[in-house]
């Protein structure tokens, strides 16, 4: 099962922020949360990952809160080639390290 | 730096067939990672590679699947014999280590099961 709970779909338009938020109530002390994206017929591609607090590169800003239960991908100014589906995991240590993905977001942005 | 391989990029079968997907990872990750994407739906992962050893295994139906990591590096993946549900996108991913660290994923191989 997956950890993590985030919204199935959005609308932006292009120039506006979009925020994404991710539920993981039962993360764990020392799991990161990692966002990927992911283009029709390409594989997931790394975003950003975090632990606490914020987290800015060149392509999006991660929040995180001090219980850490949820975090927020904010990704400022999109455009058309941001159309995508957004991941958000979390470590899972049911049976090992490994991490799951669920269904995603999918963010469609307009002109 | 070179990404992760796959091939084939594009397989058709028929049910009952047999069919075998190849991935190379990046050179130097240890771990290497095998997904399958049903359409619509997020990557579930099969199995999961430290090196040549199996460390997660638990969603990989075993008596159709199998998958072989040789020498650490390259990975194939079998299904035999294919079924209808099989059809899906086959991803490999690799990673320098294990715990939070950033996967690579190539372009996927897609299977269509007639």
């Amino acid at each position: 099962l997956a950890k993590t709970t985030q919204p199935i779909s959005m609308d932006s338009y292009e120039g506006q922020e979009v925020n994404i938020t991710c539920s993981h109530n039962n993360i764990a002390t020392n799991d990161y949360i990692t966002w990927y994206q992911q283009f029709p017929s390409q594989g997931p591609r790394f975003i950003i990952q975090g632990y606490k607090t914020k987290v800015t590169n060149e392509v999006a800003s991660l929040f995180i809160p001090a219980d850490r239960k949820s975090s927020t991908l904010s990704l400022p100014r999109v455009s058309l080639s941001d159309t995508a589906v957004y991941y958000c995991l979390v470590g899972d240590h049911t049976g090992g390290f490994k991490t799951i993905f669920g269904a995603g977001t999918r963010l469609f942005v307009k002109a | 730096e070179a990404g992760v391989a796959q091939s084939p990029r594009y397989k058709i079968i028929e049910k009952r067939q047999s069919v075998a997907f190849w991935c190379n990872p990046i050179s130097g990750h240890a771990t290497l990672y095998w997904y399958q994407q049903i359409l619509g739906q997020g990557p579930k992962l099969l199995i999961q590679f430290q090196n040549n050893g199996v460390v997660d295994d638990s969603q990989l139906p075993k008596d159709r699947f199998s998958a072989e990591r040789l020498k650490g590096v390259d990975s194939t993946l079998k299904i035999q014999p294919a079924k209808l549900e099989d059809s899906a996108v086959y991803l490999c991913a690799s990673s320098p280590g294990t715990r939070n660290n950033e996967q690579f994923f190539g372009p996927g191989t897609r299977l269509t099961v007639l």
